[in-house]
């Protein structure tokens, strides 16, 4: 069975910093992977998406993903982030053809100082 | 614009009622999906339906129900039977069976007195 890890439940980092938010996942083939954000009392929003290809994959409000099959990892990261970044973050898997759609990670949530 | 729209915001609930939620869409999306989440716990599937009137049970489907009656509407019933309801419920769409991009509604918070 697929899963995914999200090893940081909290992070803090201050405006304009770097961010690396990090993603282990499990699966037995090439997973089709996903970054969400969700703001408070609010539904998820894509930020990108990974099915093949280019392992680099650049998603919408300057975020970006690595995918490392080796380590199993999707980390997301931002170079420079913003206060309304604030948020939390889902990283998720799903199998090629699967009608069951994704396994959610557990989330990060996300504090940006001033 | 189009997007799934999901009502009540906010419902309360006495033990031993239940509740429906509504959820609607006109993205002309097949697949329709809810999910549970609880803090910590990330989002669980309850229930998703690929197509109207056909529906498959998710991991956690014990003590709701759902139809798909329409390709629009995918209502979910939270029955008495559900031991620990209270929780933030959000409807998602997508294009296929998956995977790809779920598209979600801005959720339902249940809670029960």
């Amino acid at each position: 069975a697929q899963s995914v890890t999200q090893p940081d439940i909290h992070i803090t980092v201050s405006e304009g910093a770097s961010l690396e938010l990090r993603c282990n996942y499990s699966y037995g083939a090439t997973p089709y992977l996903f970054w969400y954000v969700q703001s408070p009392g609010q539904g998820l929003q894509l930020l990108l998406k990974y099915f093949s290809g280019d392992t680099l994959v650049q998603g919408i409000k300057g975020f970006e993903a690595e995918f490392k099959r080796s380590q199993s990892s999707f980390n997301l990261r931002k170079p420079s982030v913003h206060w309304s970044d604030a948020a939390e973050y889902f990283c998720a898997v799903g199998a090629s053809g699967s009608a069951r759609q994704l396994t959610f990670g557990s989330g990060t949530q996300l504090t940006v100082l001033p | 614009d189009g997007g799934i729209t999901q009502s009540p915001k906010y419902l309360f609930r006495k033990e031993g009622q239940n509740v429906t939620l509504s959820c609607e869409q006109n993205l002309n999306h097949d697949a329709m999906y809810w999910y549970r989440q609880d803090p910590g716990q990330g989002l669980r599937l309850i229930y998703y339906s690929q197509i109207v009137n056909d529906f498959q049970k998710g991991d956690i489907a014990e003590g709701y129900s759902v139809s798909r009656e329409k390709k629009e509407s995918f209502p979910l019933t939270v029955t008495s039977a559900q031991k620990n309801p209270t929780a933030f419920y959000l409807c998602a769409s997508s294009i296929t069976g998956g995977p790809g991009e779920l598209f979600f509604g801005e959720g339902s918070r249940l809670t029960v007195l």
